[in-house]
């Protein structure tokens, strides 16, 4: 089974903090996606790498940046989080055929106040 | 932007009946449809893909796509109790890739 492992559950920040979202999968998968998931808006895409040192913008990038250093860990930054990135985060990894699924972490709920 | 729309729900249906949810999407060149389970605070899981037109079939679940009329939907036989989640439709883009388009979900309920 696809283990995507995201290293916090739930997370609570300040206002202006720079945030660190951990993502770990076992798979040797070649994509890994950053989402966010609010009420009503549905799943939207952050960021995603198809592979080592590779990152391309997802559909809402503004204040986020990440990192991908190692095939199997992929980083969500909020430089200066803000109270508008109150979300659930989930993490996703996939295989490199455009056929595969994403298997998703089990979330990081983040507040920041 | 590419769209795909699901009905919000709730859609309430009894024990033991069939549950029809339905997903519509704008992409013509999308060749890849996932359907998503996800429970109250969990994470999406993936229950059926498909990929050529006509239905798929795995245990209780059939996944039906229509490529012609833009139109994929997931039918739950013998509904239970445990199937209560929120259904997430997730469509590939035109040309294939794993950047997937997610509608925002329908909400079922299935009532002892």
């Amino acid at each position: 089974d696809v283990k995507v492992t995201q290293s916090s559950r739930y997370l609570v920040k300040r206002t202006g903090e720079k945030v660190f979202l951990e993502c770990v999968q076992d798979m040797d998968h070649e994509n890994m996606f950053w989402y966010r998931q609010d009420p009503g808006l549905g799943l939207r895409l952050i960021y995603f790498s198809y592979d080592v040192k590779m990152k391309e913008k997802g559909d809402i990038p503004e204040g986020y940046s990440v990192s991908r250093e190692k095939k199997e860990r992929f980083s969500l930054i909020l430089e200066s989080a803000s109270t508008n990135q109150t979300s659930m985060y989930l993490c996703a990894s996939s295989l490199g055929r455009g056929d595969s699924p994403l298997h998703f972490g089990n979330g990081t709920r983040l507040t920041v106040t | 932007q590419k769209e795909v729309e699901q009905n919000s729900g709730p859609l309430s249906v009894p024990e033991g009946a069939i549950a029809s949810l339905n997903c519509t999407y704008s992409d013509r060149g999308s060749q890849s449809f996932f359907w998503y389970r996800q429970y109250s605070g969990k994470s999406p899981e993936l229950i059926m893909s498909i990929y050529s037109n006509g239905d798929k079939e795995d245990g209780r679940f059939t996944a039906q796509l229509n490529k012609a009329s833009q139109y994929v939907s997931l039918l739950i036989r013998d509904s239970q109790p445990s199937d209560s989640a929120t259904y997430l439709c997730a469509v590939s883009p035109t040309g294939g890739g794993n950047k997937l388009t997610f509608g925002t979900g329908t909400q079922l309920k299935v009532e002892l």
